[in-house]
C-alpha cells in the first residue's frame, strides 16, 4: 500500500464548476500537507501549504485537512480553462521534513 | 528573483553512461532536494542536501550520488544510466522549516 493516494482521473468538468480533488495518507506522523499544480512538461509549483487539521482559502482556492479521517482535500471555485494541469498532494513529518511524499497526481481538464 | 533554476532542460544519454545534473537554489535558500518523476507519476524523492551534507535519503541505488556547493548550489550524479533512469529530474529548495520550491526539471532520456 501506498503511503499516499491519489486519484489518477482523468478528471473533466465544464468552466465555472467547484472541482473537488483528494487524497488519502497512511502515516499518522505526516503533519505537513501542501498541493502543488504542475503544467505539462513543467516544475510543480506550490498552491497550498498548511499545518495539521482545518481549512485554508486562497482566492478561489481551499485546502481542507481532516487528519482523524487521514484525507485532504483541494477545492477549486469557478474553475478556469487555465486551471487545466496536473494537481499533485504532498505531505511531510516533523521527523522526514525534508522529505516530501506525493501522490501519483490527478490529471484536470477545465473545458471552455 | 530567479527562483531555482536547473540546466540543462533535456539530455538524451546511452545505457551505461553517466550524468550530472545542476540545480541553483531560489535566492536565501539553503536546502536543496532532488526528486525522480517518471511519466504519469508523483514526484520520489531521491536525497537532500543541507550544509554541504546528505542529510537524507529516499530509496534509490547508490549509483544516484550528489554534491551541495558552499555557495548552496547542487548536482545529482547517476552512474550506468539503465532505461528506467529516464525521467524528469527535479530539484527542490527551501530555507529550513519553510516549504518546498521546484525548479523546471531536467528531462532525462535514456537510449
Amino acid at each position: 500500500q501506498k503511503e499516499v493516494e491519489q486519484d489518477p482521473g482523468p478528471l473533466s468538468v465544464p468552466e465555472g464548476a467547484i472541482v473537488s480533488l483528494n487524497c488519502t495518507y497512511s502515516n499518522s506522523a505526516f503533519q505537513y500537507f501542501m498541493w502543488y499544480r504542475q503544467y505539462s512538461r513543467k516544475g510543480p509549483e506550490l498552491l497550498m501549504y498548511t499545518y495539521s487539521s482545518g481549512n485554508k482559502e486562497d482566492g478561489r482556492f481551499t485546502a481542507q485537512v481532516d487528519k482523524s479521517s487521514k484525507y485532504i482535500s483541494l477545492f477549486i471555485r469557478d474553475s478556469q480553462p487555465s486551471d487545466s494541469a496536473t494537481y499533485l498532494c504532498a505531505m511531510s513529518s516533523p521527523q522526514g521534513a525534508q522529505k516530501l511524499v506525493f501522490g501519483q497526481g490527478t490529471r484536470l481538464t477545465i473545458n471552455p | 528573483d530567479a527562483g531555482v533554476t536547473q540546466s540543462p532542460t533535456h539530455l538524451i544519454k546511452t545505457r551505461g553512461q553517466q550524468v550530472t545534473l545542476r540545480c541553483s537554489p531560489k535566492s536565501g535558500h539553503d536546502t536543496v532536494s532532488w526528486y525522480q518523476q517518471a511519466l504519469g507519476q508523483g514526484p520520489q524523492f531521491i536525497f537532500q542536501y543541507y550544509e554541504e551534507e546528505e542529510r537524507q535519503r529516499g530509496n534509490f541505488p547508490d549509483r544516484f550520488s550528489g554534491h551541495q556547493f558552499p555557495n548552496y548550489s547542487s548536482e545529482l550524479n547517476v552512474n550506468a544510466l539503465l532505461l528506467g533512469d529516464s525521467a524528469l529530474y527535479l530539484c527542490a529548495s527551501r530555507r529550513q522549516g519553510t516549504e518546498a520550491f521546484f525548479g523546471q526539471g531536467t528531462r532525462l532520456t535514456v537510449v
